[in-house]
């Protein structure tokens, strides 16, 4: 089946560590976004690609890196950098060229401090 | 500055009932808007969407209604099951911006729980 894949779907981060959460689709999608979800809070978009090797930030690009080497992967590191990382995560795609075609999400990384 | 809110913030309805939810939006110009529905620790999943031209969307027991004039769009949901308790998130996408990427502005969402 496609879809897109994130894990781990929990994960624990201690002080002055980065992480990384996986992100990978086979729905042979060009864009793919990052997303940080926050109760009370709509979703805030932290990265985005518009297509291999090229990636832009979002509204709360500070304190997270991604890279996109390849099509079906698009990887998020937290670093120590953020200050404040707890939160969901959800990372999603969708085909470019077609604003109503809908963005296919993950089922998200729940990221928490030890 | 672009806004998208929801009301009411949460709701709980027994099973078989129908309710409506609420969103309205400041996003200028406007391109389409949509509705997601999203699982509790799951991933958001579309229902529909309208573009400024359509006013009436059906997806099974989901409908969602679009005033563009008043910047309004409601999704209705008729006879209620417990497999609707879930989160309604209200997403609207601006047009004509430059950048490319992501013009989308998300509401905070609908907590709805189903009972017995």
């Amino acid at each position: 089946d496609g879809g897109i894949t994130q894990s781990p779907k929990y994960l624990f981060r201690k002080e002055g560590q980065n992480v990384t959460l996986s992100c990978e689709q086979n729905l042979n999608h060009d864009a793919m976004y990052w997303y940080r979800q926050d109760p009370g809070q709509g979703l805030r978009l932290i990265y985005y690609s518009q297509i291999v090797n090229d990636f832009q930030k979002g509204d709360i690009a500070e304190g997270y890196s991604v890279s996109r080497e390849k099509k079906e992967s698009f990887p998020l590191t937290v670093t120590s950098a953020q200050k404040n990382p707890t939160a969901f995560y959800l990372c999603a795609s969708k085909p470019t060229g077609n604003s109503n075609q809908p963005q296919h999400f993950g089922d998200g990384t729940r990221l928490s401090i030890l | 500055k672009n806004q998208v809110e929801q009301s009411p913030q949460s709701l709980i309805i027994l099973e078989g009932k129908n309710c409506t939810l609420q969103c309205n939006y400041t996003v200028s110009p406007f391109s389409n808007l949509r509705w997601y529905k999203q699982d509790t620790g799951r991933g958001p999943v579309s229902l529909t969407i309208m573009t400024f031209s359509e006013n009436t969307k059906s997806n099974g027991r989901y409908t969602a209604t679009l005033d563009a004039d008043t910047k309004q769009s409601s999704l209705h949901i008729t006879a209620s099951q417990l497999s609707d308790s879930a989160s309604y998130i209200c997403v609207v996408r601006g047009a004509g911006l430059t950048g490319g990427g992501n013009k989308l502005t998300f509401g905070t969402g609908t907590q709805l729980k189903v009972e017995l």
